[in-house]
């Protein structure tokens, strides 16, 4: 069975300085998993995604992740937050095929202060 | 190109009462997914489509829940006697591979 944890329901931080929303995953699979952003009222976009190829898989928006096995772990970084990075971040599984349903995680809020 | 979308965006319905929600996913997408979206359970997977196989109807909540997709392109969710615990946001999803294409959902509200 596969599974996500998204380890922080709620991360604050103040413009400028570094973003880290934590991921772990369980797969049987060798897994393919996903950062998606939603913004209020908006739909769910893809931020980023990895799929067996570099574990350190660069993102839109100056977003990225890295992809370690040993930890079972795809934490989403990013250098310098933005205003505008204010969202509903989540962490996501699916079992490396093409045509499967996604496992979600909860959900990580990320607020940005100025 | 134009993405997935979904009507109507919003929908106020009372108790009992069926609704219908409509997805139009990409163009030449094969794949065809519904989640739902609730306060305290996250997003969900409720069914997916794949050509003209059988659709994986696993996710489903119960039996007032079903969906079609005619002609292997636009796809319906029905919800039959809605239940307050219906009320959600329920996205489309369409897909050609690995990346799913989110619309940007119904938001039911069964009052």
């Amino acid at each position: 069975a596969q599974s996500v944890t998204q380890l922080d329901s709620h991360v604050s931080v103040s413009e400028g300085t570094p973003v880290l929303l934590r991921c772990n995953y369980s797969s049987s699979y060798s897994p393919s998993l996903f950062w998606y952003v939603q913004h209020p009222n908006k739909g769910l976009q893809l931020l980023l995604k990895y799929t067996s190829a570099a574990t350190l898989v660069k993102g839109i928006n100056g977003f990225e992740a890295e992809f370690k096995k040993s930890e079972t772990s795809f934490h989403l970084t990013k250098p310098s937050a933005h205003m505008s990075d204010a969202a509903e971040y989540f962490c996501v599984v699916n079992n490396n095929q093409a045509g499967t349903a996604l496992i979600f995680g909860k959900g990580t809020t990320l607020s940005v202060s100025s | 190109g134009a993405g997935v979308s979904q009507s109507p965006s919003n929908k106020v319905t009372e108790k009992g009462k069926d609704v219908e929600l409509r997805c139009d996913p990409i163009s030449g997408h094969t794949a065809l997914y519904w989640y739902r979206q609730s306060l305290g359970q996250g997003l969900e997977f409720l069914i997916y489509f794949q050509g003209n196989s059988a659709p994986d109807k696993s996710g489903l909540p119960s039996d007032r829940f079903s969906a079609e997709r005619t002609g292997g392109s636009v796809s319906t969710l029905t919800i039959q006697r809605t239940q307050q615990e219906d009320s959600a946001v329920y996205l489309c999803a369409s897909s050609s591979g690995y990346e799913q294409y989110f619309g940007p959902g119904t938001r039911l509200t069964v009052t």
